[in-house]
């Protein structure tokens, strides 16, 4: 049974701290998605990758955020300086290119004191 | 800013009623997805739908995409208490990416 994991499940932090988010998509998914939900706004797409290469990053405060692929079986998501407006669920998601399913890990609870 | 109206915003019904809930948009999707999302878990896909006018069944789950390609709805048919959730539209645009808008989310309770 294929899933995406993702880790840390949750962080706690303190405001200015460098937190790193880390997720494996499925193997064979072509494409991966950054999303980050709270309550106020819901699921908002940060980021966008297909092939490894950045394809839409325009959800993602450029400042502070930053979004890569080393490889296929890695993506990972960096806040620096982390602020407390950022605690929120972040997920990721894979899919197949043929087709525009998404699928999501369990996300990582983040919380900035 | 959010571009899809999805409703109601939360149901609560009895242990084998009917449930219906949709997304509506000012715009066009190629694309309409389908979540549920348990607490504490990330979003599981129901049903994908890729054609307007599809019409999609995953057992007690049935999707459709709108003729207009601005809507979709999803029922649930005999409820279970195991439905409870938040379900949640996404909507796709394939314009050179893939452009996915949620709707903010239907919660259920269903009481047995």
């Amino acid at each position: 049974d294929a899933r995406v994991t993702q880790t840390p499940r949750h962080k706690v932090t303190e405001m200015g701290q460098e937190v790193t988010m880390r997720c494996q998509p499925i193997l064979g998914h072509n494409t991966v998605f950054w999303y980050r939900q709270t309550m106020m706004q819901g699921l908002e797409l940060l980021a966008y990758f297909r092939n490894r290469a950045p394809l839409d990053d325009s959800g993602m405060p450029k400042d502070r955020f930053s979004a890569e692929m080393p490889d296929a079986t890695l993506a990972t998501l960096k806040i620096q300086p982390s602020e407390p407006r950022d605690s929120a669920v972040y997920f990721c998601a894979s899919g197949p290119r043929q087709q525009e399913t998404q699928y999501f890990g369990p996300g990582t609870r983040l919380l900035v004191l | 800013g959010q571009q899809l109206n999805q409703s109601p915003q939360s149901m609560f019904i009895q242990e084998g009623e009917d449930v219906s809930m949709n997304c509506t948009s000012s715009s066009i999707f190629n694309t309409w997805l389908w979540y549920k999302q348990d607490p504490g878990e990330g979003p599981v896909l129901l049903i994908a739908l890729y054609k307007a006018g599809e019409l999609t069944s995953n057992g007690r789950l049935t999707a459709q995409f709108g003729i207009t390609r601005k809507d979709s709805f999803l029922n649930i048919s005999a409820s279970i208490p195991s439905d409870v959730g938040i379900y949640f539209c996404a909507g796709l645009r394939n314009t050179g990416g893939f452009k996915t808008i949620f709707g903010a989310g239907t919660r259920l309770f269903v009481k047995a």
